[in-house]
């Protein structure tokens, strides 16, 4: 089945610490995509990629970051410098080009320790 | 002033009943319209994709663009209590590549 898978569903950081979460697509699409979703406010761009080795910050990148090595993973690095983690993170792809929606993983919930 | 505005509800309403969830933006350059729904603990499905104006169904889904007045509309009919969720609505230009969401409505559906 094709589709986009977040790993872990559940995450806890610890004050200090960088905490990784995975994102992977066997969808063939070209651009990746991290959000932050908070109660009421919708979900927020953090950080996305058109093509490997490229990315552009979004709206609220301070206190992340991410790489793309391969065109199926998108990794996103929540710094200690993210003062304020706690919340819903959403990896979503789409083909580049013909302006296609896209389509989203399940979320890993980061929770502070 | 948001981009785009959504009433966050929550909208309770009876099974069978015709559902209107709606969202209004400011920005002329929106061209694409996505709904997406979402369940508790899982992430965005996508229902509709809209570009022109006009309505589009599938379904039990309808939605709807008046791209004059800024104002965008899905319906749902007959709705079923598997229809509890929240409704994002969610649009980009197409020259970019950053969608702009609505805060989503929480619909809940009862026996």
């Amino acid at each position: 089945d094709g589709g986009i898978t977040q790993s872990p569903k559940y995450l806890f950081r610890k004050e200090g610490q960088n905490v990784t979460l995975s994102c992977e697509q066997n969808l063939n699409h070209d651009a990746m995509y991290w959000y932050r979703q908070d109660p009421g406010q919708g979900l927020r761009l953090i950080y996305y990629s058109q093509i490997v080795n490229d990315f552009q910050k979004g709206d609220i990148a301070e206190g992340y970051s991410v790489s793309r090595e391969k065109k199926e993973s998108f990794p996103l690095t929540v710094t200690s410098a993210q003062k304020n983690p706690t919340a819903f993170y959403l990896c979503a792809s789409t083909m580049t080009g013909g302006n296609q929606p896209q389509h989203f993983g399940d979320g890993t919930r980061l929770s502070i320790l | 002033q948001k981009e785009v505005e959504q009433d966050p509800g929550p909208l309770s309403v009876p099974e069978g009943a015709i559902v209107s969830l709606n969202c209004t933006y400011s920005n002329s350059a929106f061209q694409y319209f996505m709904w997406y729904r979402q369940y508790s603990r899982k992430g965005p499905e996508l229902l509709m994709y809209t570009y022109s104006s006009g309505n589009k169904e599938d379904g039990r889904f309808t939605a709807q663009v008046d791209k004059s007045s800024k104002y965008i509309s899905l319906f749902i009919r007959d709705s079923q209590p598997s229809d509890s969720a929240t409704y994002l609505c969610a649009m980009y230009t197409g020259t970019a590549s950053k969608l702009t969401f609505g805060t989503g409505t929480r619909l809940q559906v009862t026996l």
